[in-house]
């Protein structure tokens, strides 16, 4: 089965731009990623999904213009713009693999990130 | 707009069987879609634990699957885990969620708030 690489850390200034990074193994180019946002001490919340082709689907509920993602090769990429003290958040990936009995969904280690 | 709220005891026992609900509000179970139960160990990642349809078809998460059952009571609008044999390692917060749509390929949208579950005697 797929195992999802997310960087633990990342940090940006307030009004700059970071871009957080999923990263597939081997042999699962064409497998798509839903992000998720999780602020301190809440549930986490749907951000998109993304495929090699860009966004799959729509937004989750609320999430802003700002928010977008790429997807290259293994790598499933979530670009916020602009950021903001409330984009302050955990951020994890995952993905779905096999059928039936062998069905699985995976989710990355996640990725903090801090807003300076 | 869909809400979940999960509920439980927040201490169970080594070796006992853990056992949650999640209450759904604004939207009936019976019409459909993937109901998902999701957990997270302090300081850790996301496990998928299984998802189940209103039917009661359910998935479960290969390396829980010895241990987990899900359950959907339609009448009360609420769905169920229940995982036995529980150990320190069953420590988390404990997520329910909704997968809009017939198949258990979507994402979860929305969330619970969580509860978190410490297996401790």
């Amino acid at each position: 089965q797929p195992v999802l690489t997310q960087p633990p850390s990342a940090s940006a200034s307030l009004g700059a731009s970071v871009t957080l990074t999923c990263t597939l193994s081997s042999g699962y180019n064409n497998y798509k990623v839903d992000w998720y946002q999780q602020r301190p001490g809440k549930g986490p919340r749907f951000v998109m999904r993304v495929g090699t082709g860009g966004i799959v689907g729509s937004k989750g509920d609320g999430i802003p213009d700002r928010f977008s993602v790429l997807g290259s090769g293994l790598n499933r990429y979530l670009t916020i713009k602009n950021i903001q003290e409330e984009d302050e958040s955990d951020f994890h990936c995952g993905t779905d693999h096999g059928g039936g009995s062998n069905f699985v969904k995976v989710f990355g280690g996640g990725t903090k990130l801090t807003v300076l | 707009q869909v809400q979940l709220q999960e509920s439980g005891p927040g201490l169970v026992k080594p070796s006992e069987t853990l056992s949650l609900t999640c209450t759904v509000s604004g939207y009936s179970i019976s019409s459909g879609y993937y109901w998902g139960w999701i957990r997270q160990p302090p300081g850790k990642g996301l496990e998928w634990i299984g998802s189940i349809y209103h039917s009661g078809n359910t998935y479960y998460n290969p390396s829980l699957r010895s241990r987990v059952t899900l359950s959907v009571d339609t009448s009360k609008n609420q769905f169920s885990l229940k995982l036995s044999s529980v150990t320190a390692a069953d420590t988390a917060v404990y997520y329910c969620a909704s997968q809009v749509g017939t198949t258990v390929l979507n994402w979860f949208d929305p969330w619970g708030q969580g509860t978190l579950v410490t297996v401790s005697s």
